[in-house]
């Protein structure tokens, strides 16, 4: 059975602080890694990741893939109160006809004045 | 572009009662998906599509049925609702036949009494 796990399950910071999500996943057939933030409602896609080692950068956001040690980390420099939010990474697999995508449970990480 | 859009927002179902969500995009996206979301349980793949006349089961596919007669459309069933398909249900789509980078729908939160 395909799993993806996130850490920590919430967080609360203050506004500047650096903060770094984790997520972990034991897959099969992994093609790819994606990050996604969730306000108030539908998911918004941040990243995708699918070489190992190449940091991906938006902005304050930056991500990386250690596929050897299957895991990813989404790093947010100078937090500020707009990052609160849910943050999902999902595993993109293939199944031999079509990939799909299994989702950790999210970061829900929140931002104080 | 409208994006992805699904009808309707809210919906309270009793015990045993049948209902269709609807979910369309315009952007010409071959594959779309339908998730769950449930406090805890992150996001959970209920079906999903590759084309018009391809379907196939994601994680939690029991008690719900899916059709894909257009590119453009790709309604969820369900059949005999119960309670534990009460749930914030989101459709997505992506470019091509893979999953990578999905635009989700503003979401339909379902309560079956």
């Amino acid at each position: 059975e395909d799993k993806v796990v996130q850490s920590p399950l919430s967080l609360v910071v203050h506004e500047g602080d650096t903060v770094t999500l984790n997520c972990s996943y034991e897959v099969t057939n992994f093609r790819s890694l994606l990050w996604y933030k969730q306000e108030k409602k539908a998911p918004t896609f941040l990243f995708m990741l699918t070489s190992s080692g190449i940091e991906k950068k938006s902005g304050r956001l930056s991500s990386i893939l250690d596929k050897k040690e299957l895991f990813s980390i989404l790093n947010i420099t100078a937090t500020q109160t707009g990052d609160s939010a849910i943050y999902l990474c999902a595993a993109v697999t293939y199944t031999g006809t079509a990939s799909k995508l299994t989702f950790g449970t999210g970061t829900r990480l929140q931002v104080t004045l | 572009n409208a994006g992805v859009t699904q009808t309707p927002k809210f919906q309270v179902l009793k015990t045993g009662q049948s209902m269709t969500l609807q979910c369309a995009q315009d952007m010409n996206h071959e594959y779309m998906s339908w998730y769950r979301q449930d406090p805890g349980m992150g996001l959970r793949l209920i079906h999903y599509s590759v084309g018009a006349g391809i379907t196939d089961q994601g994680e939690v596919p029991n008690g719900y049925n899916v059709s894909r007669s257009t590119t453009e459309d790709f309604p969820l069933r369900l059949l005999s609702a119960a309670p534990s398909q009460t749930s914030v249900y989101f459709c997505a789509s992506s470019y091509g036949r893979t999953a990578y980078e999905q635009y989700f729908g503003p979401g339909t939160r379902l309560t079956v009494t």
